[in-house]
């Protein structure tokens, strides 16, 4: 079973801050991804990587930016939060044609 | 048309009730079938992969119709906590090392007690 981890569990922070959200997996997996969920509804992709120093952006158009520098992290950063950001954001990752395995998720939530 | 599409539901279902729930998909190229659950603001957690030739996990039960391009999740003798959100989900091979994962919507159990 993949270990992947997510920090922070969750996040309130004011408009305008800057905020990374971490993703680390200790599988190395090549894939990793980034998807956004609100409240009973369903997933969107916002990032994905196949690999170090690659890395394309989802279905769902999103502010936000990833990178890739090593295997096991793949970073999510917001520049500027803003309300509308409020949601659950959800890493997950898996190797080659396996299952999909997800980290437990940020909640964040921009006042 | 979306590419993988489940009966969003809820399935109010009794316990010890039988419930089967069908998603279909719409590129019949797609290589790889999963059934994961997702609990009330949890993170998705696969269930099973679904094998050509079906396959049984103690009360659940896969099974994959490429003919009609569906996937089928039956679950027997339901308990509550069976109560969750299912999601079909598709890997499609785009070619070359890519593949594309496609999520469904999901279908909301809710077993009664």
């Amino acid at each position: 079973e993949a270990d992947i981890y997510q920090t922070p569990r969750y996040l309130v922070i004011g408009t305008g801050k800057k905020i990374t959200l971490e993703c680390s997996q200790t599988m190395g997996h090549d894939k990793m991804y980034w998807y956004q969920q609100d409240p009973g509804m369903e997933l969107h992709l916002i990032h994905y990587s196949y690999g170090v120093n690659s890395t394309e952006k989802g279905d769902l158009s999103s502010e936000s930016t990833v990178s890739r520098i090593r295997t096991e992290h793949f970073p999510l950063t917001l520049e500027s939060a803003r309300p509308s950001h409020t949601s659950q954001y959800l890493c997950a990752s898996k190797q080659g044609s396996s299952p999909l395995h997800f980290g437990n998720g940020t909640r964040l939530t921009v006042t | 048309r979306k590419e993988v599409e489940q009966d969003p539901g809820p399935f109010n279902v009794p316990e010890g009730a039988t419930v089967a729930f069908n998603c279909t998909y719409s590129n019949s190229a797609s290589q790889s079938f999963f059934w994961y659950r997702q609990d009330c603001r949890k993170e998705p957690k696969l269930l099973m992969s679904v094998y050509s030739s079906g396959n049984e996990d103690g009360r659940f039960t896969a099974q994959l119709n490429r003919a009609s391009q569906y996937i089928s999740l039956l679950i027997r003798d339901s308990k509550l906590s069976d109560s969750a959100t299912y999601l079909c989900v598709v890997n499609d091979l785009a070619g070359g090392a890519t593949n594309k994962l496609i999520f469904g919507t999901g279908t909301l159990l809710a077993v009664q007690p």
